[in-house]
């Protein structure tokens, strides 16, 4: 069974601090994506990284996809409230299983004005 | 506007009354899915369809039956629903064998309370 573990489970911030959030497993994945999910609603997606070592910027956003494809990171600069939400990274499947996803239990960031 | 719809939104009902979740999209997409969100738990899988008529069991099936006869709906049913299955449900759809590409497009959630 892949497992995706995210890090920290939560984070309560300050408008304008920086902050990283982290995704980890001990599988390879065909992609990495990252979803964010505000209260009440569904996840909507943010991001797909596909490529070992690729970075992809969304305005503050910075998503990046580990070398050995197993693990990710989401760098958030000067955070804004807007920002407040549940931020999930999901592996995708490869091959047959292509249309799978696995999503790690998230990070919930909190950013106070 | 490109959309999952699932209805209803919010939902209480008594333990054992048969009840059903309705999911629709406008995409065309050929995959669509069931989820529950617990706290600590995250998203499980319930069930999921590969196309009309294709249905599979995902990690959390017990309890629930899907149908998918039509490309557009994917209902979710509690035959004989238990507090246990109280939780917030959405319901995702994804182009056929591109979800790892190209996303999951989610539902705005049903949150059902079984007492």
């Amino acid at each position: 069974t892949q497992l995706l573990e995210q890090s920290p489970q939560f984070l309560s911030i300050q408008e304008g601090e920086n902050l990283t959030v982290y995704c980890n497993s001990s599988s390879v994945f065909s992609s990495l994506q990252w979803y964010r999910q505000e209260p009440g609603e569904g996840p909507v997606l943010l991001v797909t990284v596909v490529t070992g070592g690729e970075v992809k910027k969304l305005k503050r956003l910075t998503f990046q996809f580990g070398d050995a494809r197993k693990d990710s990171s989401l760098h958030i600069t000067a955070a804004q409230p807007g920002d407040t939400g549940l931020y999930l990274c999901a592996g995708g499947g490869s091959g047959g299983s292509n249309y799978k996803l696995t999503f790690g239990k998230g990070t919930l960031l909190t950013v106070n004005p | 506007e490109a959309q999952v719809t699932q209805n209803p939104r919010y939902l209480i009902t008594v333990t054992g009354k048969k009840l059903t979740v309705t999911c629709s999209q406008n995409m065309n997409h050929e995959y669509m899915s069931w989820y529950r969100q617990d706290p600590g738990l995250g998203l499980r899988q319930i069930y999921y369809s590969m196309n009309v008529e294709v249905t599979d069991k995902g990690d959390v099936p017990e309890g629930y039956k899907v149908s998918r006869k039509e490309k557009r709906n994917f209902p979710l049913i509690l035959e004989s629903p238990s507090p246990n299955q109280t939780s917030l449900y959405f319901c995702a759809s994804s182009l056929k064998g591109r979800g790892s590409i190209y996303g999951y497009t989610f539902g705005s959630g049903t949150r059902l309370t079984v007492v």
